[in-house]
This record gives C-alpha cells, structure tokens and sequence, in this order.
C-alpha cells in the first residue's frame, strides 16, 4: 500500500519569502509523485510531477520539487511567495505498477501568504 | 469545453434521498476516475472507468455507491439512501491514455467538483 504524509496542514510566509512544502511517501516499488494546488472552490490543477526522469522537477508558477529516495521525500518549493500563491496544496503517489494509476493524496498544506 | 466539467456544483440533499452526480471529461480520454474529499481532507479514490469498462471500484464506501459509463464518456455516480457522512466534495478526473506496459502515466485532469451536503 502507498501513503503520502505532509507535515503541516497550515504553512504562512510572507510575501517573497521561501516557500518549502514538506512530503515524504511510502511506496513499495518505485513511485510516480505528483504535487497538485487547489483554489477555493475549484478542482484540482497539476503543478509538477515526478516520473523517474530528472530528479528535479519544475513545474508551473515558479514552484519546484526534488525526488530524494534515500529520504523518501518530495518536498515543494519556491524561491519567492506571491500572494497568488496562497492555496491548498496536495501531494500524491501513483503507483505504476497498478491496474490504475490512481492517486493516493496527502491531507493537504494550506499556504497562506502575508504583507 | 476545455476542461472537466461537472455538475451540479452544489446539491443539498435530506437523508434517505438518492442523488446522482455528472462528469463531463475531456472529450476522447480514455481514463475516467472519482474522488471523495471529505472537508479538510485530501482526495480520496473511488472507482476508475477505462472507456466504458469499471476496472476498479475498490474505494466505493458501500454497496450505496454506484457508478457508470455506459458509452465511455459522460459518467453518474449515484449515491442511493443518502446518509450524513456521504457529505463531501465529488471529484471527477480524467486523463488521456490507459496505463501502457511501459508504465507510462498521463497527467489527470480534474474537474471543478460537486459539493454535497446531506441534511
């Protein structure tokens, strides 16, 4: 069975500082990773995912993240918060070796960005 | 359109009521799924849809839950005897390929949801 933890459910920073979202997984064979934004009211929208190619991964509006195995990690982040930015944040694995490559979500990062 | 679409946006149900919940993918995407996302929660996966065919129905909640897609497009799910705990968000994704040896993902794309409330 995959898990996603996301330490934090409530992150704020100020506007222009660094954004780090924090998530480690748990999958038994190699993993397919995914960070997703959620606005109010709104569904889903891809910003990155991990497909075991480059263990650097950019994604949409600045935002970043790194595949580290040896950590199990997959943290976000940003060099500088723009108030665009606040929202809710999820991470995901998929696992590849499935009938379905349904996404098993973490609870959720709620990034706020002050003045 | 573009995107996902799904509809209602909101309904509001009395318990014991039966609902039913559309999705719109986007048009030739092979692959179909719903998500539960209770509130303050990440999505939860119900059951995924490859064209017309339900591959897996493993994170329906109970026997309540049912879904369909008959000609591999539009998709219900319906919830009958509605009950308090089935409140939550419903959302729909879709992505353009079915899973390859190779194990090649496609991207899902979601829709805006269906925000139920059972009274």
């Amino acid at each position: 069975a995959q898990s996603v933890t996301q330490l934090g459910s409530h992150v704020s920073v100020s506007e222009g500082a660094l954004v780090l979202l924090r998530c480690n997984y748990s999958s038994s064979v190699p993993p397919y990773l995914f960070w997703y934004v959620q606005y109010p009211n709104q569904g889903l929208q891809l910003l990155l995912k991990y497909t075991s190619a480059a263990t650097l991964v950019k994604g949409i509006n600045g935002f970043e993240a790194e595949f580290k195995k040896s950590e199990t990690s997959f943290h976000l982040t940003k060099p500088s918060a723009h108030m665009s930015d606040a929202a809710e944040y999820f991470c995901a694995v998929s696992d590849i070796a499935g009938t379905a490559s349904k996404l098993t979500f973490g609870t959720g990062t709620r990034l706020q960005v002050t003045l | 359109g573009a995107g996902v679409s799904q509809s209602p946006r909101y309904k509001v149900a009395k318990r014991g009521q039966d609902v039913a919940l559309r999705c719109d993918p986007i048009s030739g995407h092979v692959s179909l799924f719903w998500y539960q996302q209770a509130l303050g929660q990440g999505p939860e996966f119900l059951t995924y849809f490859q064209n017309e065919a339900q591959l897996d129905k493993s994170g329906l909640p109970s026997d309540r839950f049912f879904a369909e897609r008959p000609e591999g497009s539009v998709s219900t799910l319906k919830i009958q005897r509605t009950q308090q705990e089935d409140s939550a968000v419903y959302l729909c994704a879709s992505s353009l390929t079915i899973l390859t040896g190779a194990g090649d993902k496609e991207t899902q794309y979601f829709g805006p949801g269906t925000r139920l409330l059972v009274l």
